[in-house]
C-alpha cells in the first residue's frame, strides 16, 4: 500500500531563514510520482513539482528546491532565503501508475509559519 | 483563465439537511475528482470521473454521499442526510489527463479553492 510521511506538522522560522521540509514515502510500485501542493490561507491547492521515479536530479526553481533520494525513499523541499508569503501548509504526495492511477496519495501536511 | 470553480465557499447546515457542493471544471479537461480534507484523514479521494462518468467511487464513504457529473461543465458531490462527522473542506479538481504519468509542469492536477462545509 502507498503511504507518504510528512513528520514536520508544524514548523517556524524567521524570514530569510532556510527550511527544509520532509517527505518519506511508501510504495511497491517500480513507476511512481511524487508530488509537492503548497496550501496558503485561502485555502486552495497549489502545485509546485512533480517527479517521476525515474528522476533522481535534484530540481531546482529559484528559491525552491527539491531533494529525491529513492534509497531513503525521500523527496524532501527546501526554501532558502524564506519569506513571509511562504507561510502554508506543504503536502507531499504520491502517485503510483500501476495501482493508483489518478489518486493522489496525500501526506499529513507541514504548516510552516515564515516570522517577519 | 478561469480555474476549477467550487460553490459555495463556506457553508454551515444543521446535521440531517441535503448538502449540495457544486464544481465547474476547468474548460477542456476530462477528468474530474472530489477530495475531501478533515484533520483526521487528511486529503483522501472521494471520486473522479473521465468523461463525465465515475471511474472510482471507492472512496466514497457511504450511502448518504452521491456524486453526478451530467455535463463536461458540471458536477455535484451531495450528501444526504448531513452528519456533524462530514465537516471538513471538499476539494474538486480536474485535469487533461487520468493519470499521474502525463502530469507534468504544464499539465496537472489543478484544484478549487474548496467549499469548507460545516454540519452543526
Amino acid at each position: 500500500a502507498q503511504k507518504v510521511t510528512q513528520a514536520q506538522t508544524e514548523i517556524s522560522v524567521v524570514e530569510k531563514e532556510d527550511v527544509t521540509l520532509d517527505c518519506v514515502y511508501e510504495t511497491r510500485d517500480t513507476t511512481y510520482y511524487l508530488f509537492w501542493y503548497k496550501q496558503p490561507p485561502s485555502g486552495e491547492l497549489v502545485f509546485l513539482i512533480r517527479r517521476n521515479s525515474f528522476d533522481e536530479q535534484n530540481e531546482i526553481s529559484g528559491r525552491y528546491s527539491w531533494n529525491f533520494q529513492k534509497s531513503t525513499s525521500s523527496f524532501n523541499f527546501t526554501i532558502t532565503a524564506s519569506q513571509v508569503v511562504d507561510s502554508a501548509v506543504y503536502f507531499c504526495a504520491l502517485s503510483e501508475e500501476k495501482t493508483s492511477g489518478s489518486r493522489l496519495t496525500f501526506g499529513e501536511g507541514t504548516q510552516l509559519t515564515v516570522n517577519p | 483563465d478561469a480555474g476549477v470553480i467550487q460553490s459555495p465557499r463556506h457553508e454551515v447546515t444543521e446535521m440531517g439537511q441535503e448538502v449540495t457542493l457544486r464544481c465547474k471544471p476547468i474548460s477542456g479537461h476530462d477528468y474530474l475528482f472530489w477530495y475531501r480534507q478533515t484533520m483526521m484523514r487528511g486529503l483522501e479521494l472521494l471520486i473522479y470521473f473521465n468523461n463525465n462518468v465515475p471511474i472510482d467511487d471507492s472512496g466514497m464513504p457511504e450511502d448518504r454521499f452521491s456524486a453526478k457529473m451530467p455535463n463536461a461543465s458540471f458536477s455535484t458531490l451531495k450528501i444526504q442526510p448531513s452528519e456533524p462527522r462530514d465537516s471538513a473542506v471538499y476539494f474538486c479538481a480536474s485535469s487533461l489527463a487520468g493519470t499521474a504519468m502525463s502530469w507534468s509542469s504544464g499539465n496537472t492536477i489543478y484544484f478549487g479553492e474548496g467549499s469548507w462545509l460545516t454540519v452543526v
